[in-house]
């Protein structure tokens, strides 16, 4: 059980937009900073948003991040079949005092 | 650009320990230190710990205190990870990553490194 809550999986058709949800709490979400990550099955996760909804300059602008109170979302906009890939949200956790990964979200890009 | 390259695979016996290598190559760690993950067959992704890759600080998950120690060596940029007492719970790909959580992401990360436990 996640301390981070994510959808197990979400689909959409190609070009259409998806997102993806990241509820936590007080401890973590609420008074820290959100990061994401795509990770395609079989090779290392690649950072996409730091700091809630910055984009690391390879990174397009299809991509984006929110956060709002405990919850976090990553958008995606434009979906190609390129974007399949399991997606992870992190935060850091005052309570644990330790670094927390939501489940994680399989995107299916029907 | 820095790139993390991980010592390779490792198979280990229960009750064993393995020590996994993280050395950047192209420029050094920064300040914002190196995070261990790891990832068990299936699973989703788990925080490890973080070390200062200078000033040898670090901070591991409740989960691993007394059985994860994270080094540095400076004059190498190499950081290391030793897990001890191996279950075979403890087989997952292991990642390094540069930075913290609360910093700036987690960017770039190692290749990984799969260690395999069994009796």
């Amino acid at each position: 059980q996640s301390v981070l809550t994510q959808p197990p999986s979400v689909s959409a058709a190609p070009g259409q937009k998806v997102t993806i949800s990241c509820s936590g709490s007080s401890s973590n979400i609420g008074n820290n900073r959100v990061s994401w990550y795509q990770q395609v099955p079989g090779t290392a996760p690649k950072l996409l948003i730091y700091e809630n909804n910055k984009r690391p300059s390879r990174i397009p602008d299809r991509f984006s991040g929110s956060k709002s109170g405990t919850s976090a979302t990553l958008g995606i906009t434009g979906l190609q079949t390129g974007d399949e890939a399991d997606y992870y949200c992190v935060t850091w956790d005052a309570s644990l005092t330790a670094g927390v990964f939501g489940g994680g979200t399989k995107l299916t890009v029907l | 650009q820095v790139q993390l390259v991980q010592s390779g695979d490792e198979v280990k016996m229960t009750g064993a320990s393995v020590k996994v290598s993280c050395k950047a190559s192209g420029d050094t760690f920064d300040t914002s230190g190196v995070t261990w993950v790891r990832q068990a067959p299936g699973h989703g992704l788990e925080w490890l710990g973080w070390i200062s890759a200078y000033s040898g600080n670090t901070n591991y998950a409740q989960k691993f205190q007394g059985r994860v120690t994270m080094t540095t060596d400076t004059s190498t940029n190499t950081v290391y990870m030793e897990l001890r007492s191996l279950t075979s719970d403890d087989t997952a790909v292991y990642y390094c990553a540069r930075g913290g959580v609360s910093a700036s992401g987690l960017d770039p990360w190692g290749q990984g490194s799969l260690v395999s436990v069994s009796s």
